[in-house]
């Protein structure tokens, strides 16, 4: 299972932090990437970046300048940072298990985070 | 990097009907293609990877094809709990979307 939890509601050019605590399997697995995706209202998903316990990222390069996605293995959990946001950022986040080859198998349930002052 | 295009971004149908998606990626790729569902309020479900192998519960109704840059998603015998939207991804790229409605 995955839980997203952080703030709900962020300010414009400020910065989002959400963490995602993996329950049932762990984050140390070599045989996933652990993933954010995100879905505006109304509209499609995006991938914005995963982690491997090894070190390895990928960002979208759409986002790549204003992401960190970082793992926490004390607490089997992994977190985003989206800094500098605008009302564009506005959506749903998703975290979710990428179990190779870019195939995300478990996902959380989301949380809504509006960018507004 | 891939990008996806799918079509059409919405159709009606009705319970009984064969439905299908197209999905055109930009480049041919080694990564998955796969299909995921989501119904509203909820998180996508993993459907289809690798073209055409149905996860552990997915009913069989549901079949995936295609090769190079060309993929469809069928659904034969549509049923009340298939009216939801549907979206291919491949590598880090999702299409747009089709939403399965009821006629």
């Amino acid at each position: 299972q995955l839980q997203e939890s952080g703030p709900g509601l962020v300010k414009p050019s400020e910065t989002l932090s959400l963490t995602c605590t993996v329950s049932g399997g762990s984050i140390s697995s070599n045989n996933h990437y652990w993933a954010w995706i995100r879905q505006p209202p109304g509209k499609g998903l995006e991938w914005i970046g995963s982690v491997h316990y090894s070190g390895t990222t990928y960002y979208n390069p759409s986002l790549k300048s204003r992401v960190t996605i970082s793992l926490d293995t004390s607490k089997n959990r992994f977190s985003l940072m989206l800094s500098s946001v605008t009302a564009a950022d506005t959506a749903v986040y998703y975290c979710a298990r990428d179990y190779g080859n870019v195939r995300t198998d478990y996902w959380g349930q989301g949380t809504l985070v509006t960018a507004s002052s | 990097d891939i990008q996806m295009t799918q079509s059409p971004s919405s159709l009606s149908a009705s319970v009984g009907d064969r439905v299908t998606i197209t999905c055109r990626a930009s480049q041919s790729s080694s990564f998955s293609l796969n299909w995921y569902q989501q119904k509203p309020g909820t998180a996508p479900k993993l459907l289809i990877t690798s073209t055409s192998s149905l996860q552990s519960g997915v009913p069989s109704r549901f079949s995936g094809s295609g090769s190079g840059t060309d993929f469809t998603l069928t659904i034969t015998n549509l049923q009340p709990e298939d009216f939801a939207t549907y979206y291919c991804q491949q590598s880090y790229a999702f299409g747009q979307g089709t939403k399965v409605e009821i006629k």
